[in-house]
């Protein structure tokens, strides 16, 4: 089955800094990449998403890029505010109505 | 107007009890799933449904048996809980078919079996 690695767990940035998270993946059939951000006590939320004949997507401050035939694929937050401090989960799998195989996490904390 | 709706929210329990968590959704889905997040926060699906049919089934334990009486609600029965069950657990709904298909999660429940 799918295994999809998260570093790094845990990510400290100053606001107004950039933060990176990454994620490999094991399963060439995979197709379909969310990252999802789930705040304290809440559900998952998506906040972007990418399928595989792409290599880019931005959307504001935060950008998404993957290399299929390397099988990993980042997040890119830019310009961080206090409040994009959360706990961050990458995902794949192969469309995107299937089953979610996700990451371990990565708890962001931006600090002012 | 809440999309994803589960309850309850907390659920405290004995080991050995049957319990049932319920989720419903409004956004007229037609697939549904639970995930299952453990102290670790790790997320794991458990199950998916699609128009009431069951098309994922996970390694789970025939102690949880989930049960569609609807496209728009996904319940999930516990039988004869265990010390490990201790979790959060996710409902989600997504729209089904081709094209564009986020999955929105629901709230949680917290389960807590002593």
């Amino acid at each position: 089955g799918e295994n999809v690695e998260q570093h790094p767990s845990t990510l400290s940035v100053q606001e107004g800094d950039s933060a990176v998270i990454k994620c490999t993946y094991s399963d060439s059939a995979s197709n379909y990449f969310p990252w999802y951000k789930q705040e304290l006590g809440k559900g998952p939320q998506l906040i972007i998403d990418i399928r595989s004949n792409v290599g880019e997507k931005k959307d504001q401050r935060i950008a998404v890029t993957l290399n299929k035939t390397a099988k990993h694929f980042s997040l890119h937050i830019t310009e961080t505010q206090p409040e994009d401090s959360a706990v961050y989960f990458c995902a794949a799998s192969i469309y995107s109505g299937y089953a979610l195989n996700f990451g371990k996490g990565t708890s962001l904390l931006v600090t002012p | 107007d809440t999309a994803v709706s589960q309850t309850p929210k907390y659920l405290v329990t004995q080991m050995g009890n049957d319990k049932s968590i319920k989720c419903e959704q409004n956004l007229g889905h037609d697939t549904m799933y639970w995930y299952k997040q453990d102290s670790k926060k790790f997320l794991k699906i458990m199950f998916s449904y699609n128009n009431k049919e069951l098309i994922i089934n996970e390694t789970v334990p025939n102690r949880f048996s989930p049960k569609s009486p609807d496209k728009a609600h996904l319940n999930l029965h516990i039988n004869s809980l265990e010390l490990g069950d201790s979790a959060v657990y996710f409902c989600a709904s997504s729209p089904g078919g081709t094209g564009n298909n986020e999955q929105f999660f629901g709230p949680g429940t917290r389960l807590t079996v002593l």
